[in-house]
């Protein structure tokens, strides 16, 4: 009963290190997503995939790049840290495009640039 | 563009008062979506509610419900007799349709902070 699980819970990052943050799913979702929630805010999604091998940008993708190679995964990656990046991170996923279903979103990753 | 307004940051209750949240929203589409999502203190997201933009009856669901007016651009939601647990921040969010699945957009409100008192 996993769900939409996200590794790793927390990191700290110098700045131009890059890392890859870990989602996955055991739902069969088609559609994931990647949001970031910076601290009084809501969140902004940074890009999205409607199916293996097919990713498309959302509201703030500079800075990141991800990939979608199977159902279940969709990892995303900072090639440069920079502090701008700090942020939760969170993973979602859903059966349909999220404008009429409900997104399972995962636990988030804290991220912190230094 | 679509914007979604939170307008009450914070909010502060004593245990078993009702309380509403308030949600504005702005969208050229005829066809959208609304959701309500809490992100308690451990920080998950859990899904509370969807509605669509042809779907104006309220929704009671226990101690929650939802009055969604067009008419107003508002899809408030409301906590009766609310409780300890309860204390958490309350995102609005709002989806237009879109076909072919590109340009796909959801965009979230900052949020209301809930804390329920003893």
């Amino acid at each position: 009963n996993a769900g939409v699980t996200q590794t790793p819970k927390f990191r700290i990052l110098k700045i131009g290190q890059s890392m890859t943050l870990q989602c996955t799913q055991d739902m069969n979702h088609n559609y994931m997503y990647w949001y970031r929630q910076d601290p009084g805010m809501g969140l902004k999604l940074i890009y999205y995939s409607v199916g293996a091998g097919i990713t498309d940008k959302g509201e703030v993708p500079n800075g990141y790049n991800v990939s979608r190679s199977t159902t279940e995964d969709f990892p995303l990656r900072l090639e440069l840290a920079a502090p701008s990046q700090t942020s939760v991170y969170f993973c979602a996923s859903s059966f349909e495009l999220a404008s009429n279903q409900p997104q399972h979103f995962g636990d988030g990753t804290r991220l912190s640039i230094l | 563009a679509q914007k979604v307004t939170q307008a009450q940051t914070e909010i502060s209750v004593v245990e078993k008062e009702d309380v509403t949240l308030d949600c504005v929203y702005e969208t050229r589409d005829t066809t959208y979506y609304l959701f309500w999502y809490k992100q308690p203190p451990s920080g998950e997201l859990v899904f509370l509610i969807r509605r669509n933009s042809f779907d104006e009856q309220n929704e009671i669901s226990g101690r929650y419900s939802w009055n969604f007016q067009k008419s107003t651009s508002s899809f408030n939601f409301t906590i009766t007799a609310s409780q300890v647990v309860d204390s958490a921040v309350y995102f609005c969010a709002l989806s237009e349709a879109v076909y072919g699945g590109s340009n796909y957009k959801l965009t979230f409100g900052k949020g209301t902070l809930l804390t329920v008192n003893p």
